[in-house]
């Protein structure tokens, strides 16, 4: 059964300043998801990966397959990048997910 | 070109009533799952369905939730005789199924509150 794990679980940053969120899995999956939540509001997928790295925009998501590890940056944070961020993978082959407990980052003008 | 859709956004049901959640997956995708985020708790995977097949339903309570996903029409996950912990937010997420199978689009999510 595979597990993901997050941290830190909270982050509070100055705008401007480069954020990073680590998440960490148990079990050989195929792709890993970045997911955006903001309070209230739905979940925005940021990316899935399986190998190497992504960038869109200011984000970037980068996965280490043997370490079982992956990273999302973010570039000269803004308060409009406060949200949760949450790292999910596949438990099954099936693609049902598991997902992390989430990070929420709260950036200050 | 749009996305995955939820209906209602915001749903309140009074105790023993029933919620019904709706589900239109993205155009093409025949593939949903419904995942439950209970207040102040991670996510959780509920039900797997295909077009008129339930694939995996492990994470369904046992008693009064049902899914489906016919051959028309969004899916509907039906929750039966609502109770307060049923209080959560449902979203559900849909795949293509062929391809890249672990790609999933979610959509804004159902605010369920049981009052």
């Amino acid at each position: 059964k595979n597990e993901v794990e997050q941290s830190p679980q909270n982050l509070t940053a100055q705008e401007g300043e480069f954020i990073t969120i680590n998440c960490s899995y148990s079990v050989g999956i195929s792709a890993l998801h970045w997911l955006q939540q903001h309070p209230g509001g739905g979940i925005v997928s940021l990316f899935m990966l399986s190998s190497g790295k992504k960038k869109h925009g200011r984000l970037i998501a980068t996965i280490n397959i043997q370490e079982k590890h992956s990273s999302l940056h973010i570039t000269a944070s803004h308060p409009r990048d406060s949200a949760v961020y949450i790292c999910a993978a596949p438990e099954t082959s099936q693609g049902n997910l598991i997902f992390g407990k989430g990070t929420k980052l709260s950036v200050k003008p | 070109n749009a996305g995955v859709m939820q209906n209602p956004r915001h749903l309140v049901r009074r105790r023993g009533q029933e919620a019904r959640l709706r589900c239109s997956p993205m155009k093409g995708h025949s593939h949903v799952y419904w995942y439950r985020q209970l207040p102040e708790e991670g996510l959780k995977f509920m039900v797997y369905l295909q077009k008129e097949n339930i694939i995996d339903e492990s994470g369904m309570p046992k008693e009064r939730f049902s899914a489906e996903f016919p051959k028309e029409g969004p899916s509907i996950l039906r929750i039966q005789q609502v109770v307060r912990g049923d209080s959560a937010a449902y979203f559900c997420a849909s795949s293509p199924g062929t391809g890249d199978i672990y790609e999933q689009y979610f959509g804004p999510g159902t605010r369920l509150t049981v009052t």
